[in-house]
């Protein structure tokens, strides 16, 4: 079984600067995928960013950048130049490859503030 | 691309009724479609995983008979809450995705409050 180990349960950030969310995760598994989503105060789940375990550059999309060591099964978000609409909780999430590979495991959050 | 819709977004009913939730994908057609619920200011426990045309996989401790799950078409699955109690008052999640290792797009929720 996988787990997803986020280890701040809040952060804050003054706007228009930088913060990095930790995710860790356990797997025996070599294919696999990372997913960062975001929950604002709507509670709308929105994919941030994803993460092939096969590849080894870090996915990007715009002001949201991931750190994957795959070795050291470790999956950090980087949002730069925050802004107060990234506010929001933030899960990072662990999903299998190949025909069994379908359910996601969530970890257990991490509640951002950014602050004007 | 890729929505989402979840229909009601809040209701409210009284104990020992049923309540049916829907989850549509709009632009797509999803293979399997997943229900999570949360509980507040916590993440989201998967509770079953449907594919179009077979019935549902619960996770362990989901009441098969209790949640009813239905995939009747590759853009509907619903939800439905038998006899409803108090303590079945949650948001509940559902997710559609393309098919294996695909990515996984959520729709907004649905409150559910039990009185």
């Amino acid at each position: 079984a996988q787990t997803v180990t986020q280890s701040q349960p809040e952060m804050s950030v003054q706007e228009a600067e930088t913060v990095t969310l930790s995710c860790t995760y356990d797997t025996s598994e070599n294919n696999y995928y990372l997913f960062w989503y975001k929950q604002p105060p709507s509670r709308q789940m929105i994919l941030v960013i994803r993460q092939e375990a096969y590849k080894q550059q870090n996915a990007t999309e715009n002001r949201f950048s991931v750190n994957f060591q795959k070795a050291a099964k470790s999956f950090s978000l980087k949002i730069s130049d925050s802004q107060l609409g990234d506010t929001a909780m933030y899960f990072c999430a662990f999903m299998k490859a190949g025909n069994a590979g379908n359910m996601l495991t969530f970890g257990g959050g991490t509640r951002l503030m950014v602050k004007p | 691309g890729a929505v989402v819709s979840q229909h009601p977004s809040r209701v409210i009913c009284k104990s020992g009724t049923s309540v049916k939730i829907e989850c549509r994908s709009l632009d797509f057609q999803a293979t399997t479609m997943f229900w999570y619920r949360q509980f507040p200011k916590k993440s989201l426990m998967l509770m079953a995983t449907s594919n179009e045309g077979s019935k549902a996989t619960y996770e362990q401790g989901v009441e098969k008979d209790k949640f009813l799950i239905n995939h009747a078409s590759l853009t509907l699955s619903t939800l439905t809450v038998t006899s409803a109690h108090p303590e079945d008052s949650s948001f509940y999640i559902c997710s559609a995705s393309l098919g294996f290792a695909d990515t996984q797009y959520f729709g907004p929720g649905t409150r559910l409050t039990v009185l």
